[in-house]
């Protein structure tokens, strides 16, 4: 059981390169979370997802696009990277509930990729 | 407006010594509150959470933490810290028939032998 993985640790881009990070977890959650962590302002909410096929906008979506074609996986992408985008992404997973209702419950969390754009 | 407020940004501390740090939220509804902690490097593992019931709450590493809804405060204490705990500690706030959680912005502990 690997938990929340993601793909890869560390990237460094050139500013208007793209990439996806991916974000892969086993453990059947139905939520799915990708965050920024930037020095002094601790995790900010890019975007996440309710539910095989659906997406919501969080905190700071601009720059960013996700998908979650499969309930397993969640992709971030950036279109044309800019050196604001120079942070540590995490990926987190939640469970639905155990009464049924949308109701959050603890977030799992992956190691983190390190990117830097330059 | 949601928001979690952690007030001390750096802590240090003696090996031995007990710690609390602090966390207070403003929610409407009633709330959900988590603490989680992340080393160097890592990304966060959850220490404990609160839901509903006895407000003292225990976790793993000998962590606790007690709800006041009076003073709408969720503060994490240790009675002896020891040097392995120097991390960040994040406080989250989530409520019931919500999505999301809403993070602090994290307290760094330092920890001196």
């Amino acid at each position: 059981n690997a938990g929340v993985t993601q793909t890869p640790k560390f990237r460094v881009l050139k500013t208007g390169q793209s990439m996806t990070l991916l974000c892969a977890q086993d453990m059947n959650h139905e939520y799915m979370y990708w965050y920024r962590q930037d020095p002094g302002m601790g995790l900010r909410l890019i975007h996440y997802s309710v539910g095989e096929g659906t997406t919501a906008k969080g905190e700071v979506p601009d720059g960013y696009n996700v998908s979650r074609l499969k309930k397993q996986n969640f992709l971030l992408g950036l279109e044309s990277a800019a050196p604001s985008q120079t942070s540590v992404y995490f990926c987190a997973s939640s469970p639905w509930a155990l009464t049924g209702s949308r109701r959050v419950d603890e977030q799992y969390f992956g190691p983190g990729t390190r990117l830097t754009v330059t | 407006a949601q928001s979690v407020t952690q007030p001390d940004i750096h802590i240090t501390v003696s090996e031995g010594a007990s710690l609390e740090l602090r966390c207070n939220y403003s929610y409407g509804a009633t709330p959900y509150l988590f603490w989680y902690v992340q080393s160097p490097g890592q990304g966060l593992q959850l220490l404990l959470k609160y839901f509903s019931g006895d407000t003292l709450v225990q976790g793993i590493k000998g962590f606790e933490a007690e709800f006041k809804r009076s003073q709408s405060s969720f503060n994490l204490r240790k009675p002896s810290v020891h040097w392995s705990d120097a991390a960040e500690y994040f406080c989250a706030v989530g409520a019931r028939n919500t999505d999301k959680l809403i993070f602090g912005t994290g307290t760094r502990l330092q920890v001196f032998p």
